[in-house]
This record gives structure tokens, C-alpha cells and sequence, in this order.
């Protein structure tokens, strides 16, 4: 079975400036038939469902900042907040859907 | 614009059976699957299986298999899981999400109905 590992498991970063997570995934994510990678970012605030980000490792979906960034391959993945807003203080997950979807264990990320 | 509007929270006696709703509008309901996701609260989140809002057909992730049933009804455009002989464990956070294709990233999730098994 795949396994995802997201570290840290938790961040403090100042306003405006950045944030990086990162994803291991324990096997590769990237079909080279089509050449993408299946990896997802959510972002998860107290008391919501998950908001999807980020898929095939780097496309923002509808409406997200572009602040959100995805970047990786094969097996290792981030994902980068440039500028961090007050509003970004969440937990973020990183799922792939090589196989049956599998998410990491979450990030939290607080405002030092 | 898509939304996915779940049951209210429940509480609970072990033993019992539970069914959450997932009313879907916005978008063709048969065109998209379903899928359920289960979050522990604090925790992280585990996906539990899909159902095809086309055929009806569930398919259930391992672990998930015997208590757990997903089923429709189109003609409201709207999902169910239903828990027999609910444990205490069971107590978690049931989310249904969509698929925007047939690729299982979610795109839209509903806002989660929390089930609480409590003696």
C-alpha cells in the first residue's frame, strides 16, 4: 500500500512571508503515459470540509490565490504559500489518486 | 453554483443505525460519482469508497465493507450512508465529496455530518 508522509507535522510563519510543506509519497505518483502527476492539496479551516487547492501537483483550482503553489514529481511533492495571509492558517493535506485515494497525516500551519 | 448540503449531526447508542444525506444541486447529479470520506475529529481524513450516481452501483474500500451501505435517490438528487450496528468508534465527522471526472481528486465536499456514538 502506498503510504503518504507530510512534514512537518506543524509550522509557524510570520505574515508575508513563506510557507513550504512537503509529501512523500512511498511509491510513484507520476504516470508517464500521460505524463502527470496524481497528487492533490486541500486546505482544511476549524469547522469545514476540505477545500480543494491543488491537483496534478501543480494546477490551482477554481478561485485559489496564486499565492498556492504545487510543485514535485514522482514522489515528492510541496506546496508553497508565498506571502502568508492570516487567512491561510489552516491544516493541509496532500492526497494521491495513483491508487485508491490516500491522503497524508496534515500540516498544521500557525501564524508566528 | 455546486453545492453538497449534508444531514444535521447525530447522536447515537451503540448498537444502532444511523443515515446521513448528501442533497446535491448545482450541477447534473448523475453525471458525477460520490464518494464518502470519514474524518475522526482531530484527525486525519480516510477515504471510505464511491458510489456511481449513474447506475448505483457502491464500491467499498476495505474496513468499510458489511456496516457501511451507500445508496441514491436521483430523483432528488441525493446520496445516503447508512451505519448499522453503530461502535463507538464510528464516532467521526462523514463528509460525501465529488469527483470532478474520473479522477478521484475532490473537488467539492459537503459540510460534513458529525456522528457521535455515545452510551
Amino acid at each position: 500500500d502506498i503510504v503518504m508522509t507530510q512534514s512537518p507535522d506543524s509550522l509557524a510563519v510570520s505574515l508575508g512571508e513563506r510557507a513550504t510543506i512537503n509529501c512523500k509519497s512511498s511509491q510513484n505518483v507520476l504516470n508517464t503515459s500521460n505524463n502527470k502527476n496524481y497528487l492533490a492539496w486541500y486546505q482544511q479551516k476549524p469547522g469545514q470540509p476540505p477545500k480543494l487547492l491543488i491537483y496534478w501537483a501543480s494546477t490551482r483550482a477554481s478561485g485559489v490565490p496564486d499565492r498556492f503553489s504545487g510543485s514535485g514529481s514522482g514522489t515528492d511533492f510541496t506546496l508553497t504559500i508565498s506571502g502568508l495571509q492570516a487567512e491561510d492558517v489552516a491544516v493541509y493535506f496532500c492526497q494521491q489518486y495513483y491508487n485508491s485515494p490516500l491522503f497524508g497525516q496534515g500540516t498544521k500551519l500557525q501564524l508566528k | 453554483q455546486v453545492q453538497l448540503v449534508q444531514s444535521e449531526s447525530k447522536l447515537e447508542k451503540p448498537g444502532a443505525s444511523v443515515k446521513i444525506s448528501c442533497k446535491a444541486s448545482g450541477y447534473t447529479f448523475t453525471n458525477y460519482i460520490l464518494n464518502w470520506v470519514r474524518q475522526v475529529p482531530g484527525q486525519g481524513l480516510e477515504w471510505m469508497g464511491w458510489i456511481d450516481t449513474n447506475t448505483g452501483n457502491p464500491t467499498y474500500v476495505r474496513g468499510f465493507r458489511g456496516r457501511f451501505v451507500f445508496s441514491l435517490d436521483t430523483s432528488v438528487s441525493t446520496a445516503y450512508l447508512q451505519i448499522s450496528g453503530l461502535k463507538i468508534e464510528d464516532t467521526a465527522i462523514y463528509y460525501c465529496a465529488r469527483i470532478p471526472n474520473n479522477y478521484y481528486y475532490f473537488d467539492h465536499w459537503g459540510q460534513g455530518t458529525l456522528v457521535t456514538v455515545s452510551s
